[in-house]
């Protein structure tokens, strides 16, 4: 079956740096997604890898491995309206998003 | 990047009455639209796959005849929840891609949060 890991819950300090830890098992690979969503909100693109590496936008960075079904987002500096939850994606053989949990994190002063 | 607007963003109805959300791409023709429920704290649950011109692909547990998909234009796809429940309440989401400008990016509408009492 397909399948998205992801932590539940992180706790960070304003400031500081979290890595975001997602591993997949997918029917085919094209392409991995984060996104954010606050609280009652809809989710809001933040990366898109496709190839393996490191992708850095401004505070944040994605990384993917494929060969290990792995993919991190790097958030810098972190700010506490960076408080949200972090949903990590993959785009199947069948161009279908498969969702993970999300991961929520909580940023403290 | 692209838009898609989503209306109402609140609604709340009777139990046993019937609610309609739109979905709209406002600047570019989404040919699938994908809709979405998400219960609070889990992730994002693909309902159906909405297509224009054709008839919805639903997931397996979707009901098609409470959830009735109609995509009639490249821009506008709406689902209707027929005789709504309390357990109907949730967040539901639509999204589209833009593939005529290669955009694997799904754009999200704002969510509607549909409270049935």
């Amino acid at each position: 079956g397909q399948n998205i890991d992801q932590p539940t819950e992180m706790t960070a300090t304003e400031g500081a740096i979290v890595q975001i830890n997602c591993t997949y098992q997918t029917s085919g690979f094209n392409g991995l997604f984060w996104y954010q969503q606050h609280a009652g909100e809809a989710p809001t693109f933040l990366s898109y890898n496709v190839l393996d590496g490191l992708e850095e936008k401004g505070r944040f960075s994605s990384f993917l491995s494929r060969s290990k079904g792995y993919s991190y987002l790097l958030l810098k500096e972190l700010q506490m309206k960076d408080s949200a939850s972090y949903l990590c994606a993959v785009m199947d053989s069948n161009y279908q998003l498969i969702w993970g949990a999300g991961t929520k994190l909580i940023i403290k002063p | 990047g692209a838009v898609v607007s989503q209306h109402p963003s609140r609604v709340i109805c009777k139990s046993g009455t019937s609610v309609k959300i739109e979905c709209r791409s406002l600047d570019f023709q989404a040919t699938t639209m994908f809709w979405y429920r998400q219960f609070p704290k889990q992730s994002l649950m693909l309902m159906a796959t909405s297509n224009e011109g054709s008839k919805a692909t639903y997931e397996q547990g979707v009901e098609k005849d409470k959830f009735l998909i109609n995509h009639a234009s490249l821009t506008l796809s709406t689902l209707t929840v027929t005789s709504a429940h309390p357990e109907d309440s949730s967040f539901y989401i639509c999204s589209a891609r833009d593939w005529d400008r290669g955009s694997t990016e799904a754009f999200f509408g704002q969510g509607t949060r549909l409270t049935v009492v």
